[in-house]
């Protein structure tokens, strides 16, 4: 079965440290990758995606990921996070041959930022 | 993106009973999804709603117990029914948007509670 790893939980930060989450996916097809964000007491919204093209993405509020195909991964990353950063972030793949768009996510990583 | 809206945002019920979700859409779209976020773990998919067709439901998630509507497109219900305390969680749904359905956006949930 497809599965989604994020492999930290939780992350603590201080202000303008730099931040990168990590996430594998196990399917070996065609996939679209995501990451979305949630803050504290409001809804999930889209951070960023791939699809196809260049391997390294750029989403909103200064946060990048990047699309390994050879490690399966698609980490996110900021250079200088914030206070406001504090949310929960979750990696979603889903898989393009089937023509049905089922997103799986992963676990989620909850970041605290320090300020 | 589109902007999505459900009711209730919350509601504390009692075991047993029934409770209708209700998701709208500000644009007409093909493809709404049902997700649910129980306490301390990722979002998972109970089933694809799309309009003119019968739900479809992922593993573990039956009609009897998670019957959903989608009479328009715009517009879809629901009903988490019988219900346990197993079955407090946030109920969120979705719809699929871009050229290819390949992107989801969110609404705001509804967070359950089951005495």
């Amino acid at each position: 079965a497809q599965s989604v790893s994020q492999h930290n939980h939780h992350v603590i930060l201080s202000e303008a440290a730099s931040l990168e989450l990590g996430c594998n996916y196990s399917y070996g097809g065609t996939v679209n990758l995501f990451w979305y964000v949630q803050y504290p007491g409001q809804h999930l919204q889209l951070l960023l995606k791939y699809f196809s093209g260049d391997p390294l993405v750029k989403g909103i509020k200064g946060f990048e990921a990047e699309f390994i195909k050879s490690k399966f991964s698609f980490n996110l990353r900021k250079p200088s996070v914030q206070w406001s950063d504090t949310a929960e972030y979750f990696c979603a793949v889903n898989r393009m041959n089937t023509g049905f768009q089922k997103l799986v996510f992963g676990t989620g990583t909850r970041l605290l930022v320090s300020p | 993106s589109a902007v999505i809206s459900q009711k209730p945002s919350r509601d504390i019920c009692q075991r047993g009973t029934s409770l209708t979700i209700q998701c709208q859409v500000d644009s007409q779209v093909t493809m709404m999804f049902w997700y649910r976020q129980q306490p301390g773990q990722s979002l998972t998919l109970i089933a694809t709603a799309n309009q003119g067709s019968e739900a479809t439901y992922e593993s573990g998630f039956v009609i009897d117990k998670f019957p959903i509507s989608r009479p328009n497109l715009t517009f879809s219900t629901l009903t988490v029914s019988n219900m346990s305390p197993e079955d407090s969680s946030i109920y969120l749904c979705s719809v699929g948007l871009g050229l290819a359905v390949d992107t989801q956006y969110f609404g705001p949930g509804t967070r359950l509670t089951v005495l």
